[in-house]
């Protein structure tokens, strides 16, 4: 079955650029048909969606980020990219990747990583 | 603050039954099917209990039902056991205030 697993730093300096990766395997992104997610949690907080991404690149963002998110997609690598900038301790937080079905519910999600802004 | 409001904890005996509500607007929980819920154990990432407001995924216990009326939603656990103890979210699409998709703040479940 599909299987996502995020990568990337758990430390961030303020001000700096958040960059993770998700990792796809036991399925295509570029098969089509799903939107690829990342969806954050702050600490003892609720979920927060970040935004997708399709195969073609076509994005969607969370209006409350969309002016400091970048979501890409490497179907090559079969893997699609989360980048926010100017964070600040605000943005710490265990960031999750997860597959949208289309129909705005996630399935299966990453194991998570949580990403520390501090200097 | 949630998009969605839920009720902070929900408690109930193994074997009962426990309703945990997810209130929203018209813009999303009332405005479309597209309200799923989420179970989450410490540590754990978020499994998917509940998708578009009723059906259950593959392996998900027919003890877990969804509903919706209006603009609230529900989750009920039927004959609780010691596992349900965790943390649940629901989430809709509200695409009318084109936000993409919101969360409730979560429900602790306690198994006394």
């Amino acid at each position: 079955q599909v299987q996502l697993q995020e990568s990337g730093p758990g430390l961030v300096k303020p001000s700096q650029t958040l960059s993770l990766t998700c990792t796809v395997s036991g399925g295509s992104i570029s098969s089509g048909g799903y939107y690829w997610s990342w969806i954050r949690q702050h600490p003892g907080k609720g979920l927060e969606w970040i935004g997708y991404i399709y195969y073609s690149g076509s994005t969607y963002y969370n209006p409350s980020l969309k002016s400091r998110v970048t979501i890409s997609v490497d179907t090559s690598k079969n893997q699609f990219s989360l980048k926010l900038s100017s964070v600040t301790a605000a943005d710490t937080a265990v960031y999750y990747c997860a597959r949208d079905t289309s129909r705005w519910w996630f399935d299966p999600w990453g194991q998570g990583t949580l990403v520390t802004v501090s200097s | 603050q949630s998009a969605l409001t839920q009720p902070p904890s929900a408690s109930g005996s193994p074997g009962q039954s426990v309703t945990i509500s997810c209130t929203g607007t018209s813009s999303d929980v009332g405005g479309y099917n597209y309200v799923s819920w989420y179970q989450q154990h410490p540590g754990k990432a978020p499994k998917l209990m509940i998708y578009e407001v009723s059906k259950r995924p593959s392996g998900v216990p027919d003890r877990f039902s969804g509903s919706k009326s209006g603009n609230t939603a529900s989750l009920t656990v039927s004959g609780l056991q010691a596992e349900d103890e965790a943390d649940y979210y629901c989430s809709s699409y509200a695409g009318s205030n084109n936000l993409g998709v919101v969360f409730g703040g979560g429900t602790k479940l306690t198994v006394l």
